[in-house]
Order: C-alpha cells, then sequence, then structure tokens
C-alpha cells in the first residue's frame, strides 16, 4: 500500500480564496482523521470520520473549515475564505480496527501559505 | 479537559547513549497512547502503540512503557545513532486524541 496520500503537497494563495485539501486513506481503514499542526499550537485534531461519517468535528476551528468524505477512499478539507491564520501544516490520518485500539499512519501533510 | 505535557522540549546526547523522553496526561482515563517521531518537513511515523491495559511495547531499539495511574508513559532509546535524531511526539486517546508538543532530539555523532 502506499500509505496516506495527500495532495497538494504545498499550497500557496491570498487571504479570501478558496482551499481545498485532498486526501486518500489507506485501504481498508475506516477512520480518518484531519490535522492541523502549527508551531504555536502543536498538533490539534480537527476532525475525524468513522465509515464516512463525521463523529467529532468539535475541533474546526471556524465555519469557514469544512470536511467532507464522500467515500471510503476520498476526503477533503475545505476553508472558504481562507485567512493569514490558517497558515499551517494540514495533515491526514487513517486507522483501522476500532478506536479505543487503532494505530494511526500519517500522510505527508500539506503545507498551507495564505498571504 | 486532558492536557498533555512532553519535557524536557529538547534534548541533546552523544551517540551510542541511552536515553528516556517523557510524556505526561493529566487525566487516566485513557484508551491508549501512542509515540511517534517526525523528521523536519515531514509527517509523523507510528513508533508505538500501547493499550490502556498494557504496560509497556517494544520495538527494536525502542521501549515504551505506560503508567496510567501516575499519568506518565516513557519511551526507551537503546544505543542511540545519529538516525534517531528527530522530534518525538506522544498522543493520548480518550474520547479525544490530545498530542503533546513534543521532544526535540539531536544525537550527536
Amino acid at each position: 500500500d502506499a500509505g496516506v496520500i495527500q495532495s497538494p503537497r504545498h499550497e500557496v494563495t491570498e487571504m479570501g480564496q478558496e482551499v481545498t485539501l485532498r486526501c486518500k486513506p489507506i485501504s481498508g481503514h475506516d477512520y480518518l482523521f484531519w490535522y492541523r499542526q502549527t508551531m504555536m499550537r502543536g498538533l490539534e485534531l480537527l476532525i475525524y470520520f468513522n465509515n464516512n461519517v463525521p463523529i467529532d468535528d468539535s475541533g474546526m476551528p471556524e465555519d469557514r473549515f469544512s470536511a467532507k468524505m464522500p467515500n471510503a477512499s476520498f476526503s477533503t478539507l475545505k476553508i472558504q475564505p481562507s485567512e493569514p491564520r490558517d497558515s499551517a501544516v494540514y495533515f491526514c490520518a487513517s486507522a483501522g480496527g476500532d478506536y479505543t485500539n487503532n494505530e494511526q499512519f500519517f500522510g505527508p501533510g500539506t503545507r498551507l501559505t495564505v498571504l | 479537559k486532558q492536557e498533555v505535557t512532553q519535557i524536557p522540549a529538547a534534548l541533546s546526547v552523544p551517540e551510542g547513549e541511552n536515553l528516556v523522553l517523557n510524556c505526561s496526561f493529566t487525566d487516566s482515563a485513557i484508551y491508549n497512547l501512542q509515540w511517534f517521531r517526525q523528521d523536519p518537513g515531514k509527517g509523523l511515523t507510528s513508533l508505538l502503540l500501547i493499550q490502556s491495559s498494557q504496560r509497556e511495547q517494544t520495538s527494536g531499539r525502542l521501549n515504551a512503557s505506560l503508567d496510567k495511574s501516575s499519568g506518565r508513559s516513557t519511551l526507551y532509546i537503546a544505543a542511540s545513532q545519529p538516525g534517531d535524531s528527530a522530534t518525538y511526539l506522544c498522543a493520548v486517546r480518550d474520547d479525544k486524541i490530545i498530542f503533546g508538543k513534543g521532544t526535540r532530539l539531536h544525537i550527536l555523532p
């Protein structure tokens, strides 16, 4: 398996533009997690899905952020409109098994810069 | 509210030494704890996952222990090598997943 795949790897955009980040989880994994990493706040869980259903989105910072998982092999994280404070590295991770004992595997991340 | 702390934030040790990284958490009602390494500009690589019912896990030169009652986990690295230089993060899972800020480890050749 190729592991968790994220695209794009780097994104530079201007304030106010819409940004869409993409993730393909490991085949057979039914949990998918979106994280954001900054120097100030470290790694924060934004939202996670189980069997394509959002379970906990309490980490999503604002209504400007939205995430979807239309099928088991694809998820998107959208920011509209983007702001400079959204600049961060966004990671997607996937896991199999059940929530209490599954090991997470991370993608390489998308480095987002909002000017 | 669960809080996860990793001290020290940075550590430098000579090659060949054994070392211990620390992770502490405030609420002992966890499902599991996972250790990761992160190389600069890269994603996280899973090292070890310890279930709440387990005391330790081992993989090669790595050994992770868990003491839920005291809210502590340690990652022991034996015979350190320059390739072990990275940031090491722990993550605690209860109803949320909370990461520590990490320990940046530098192994001196």
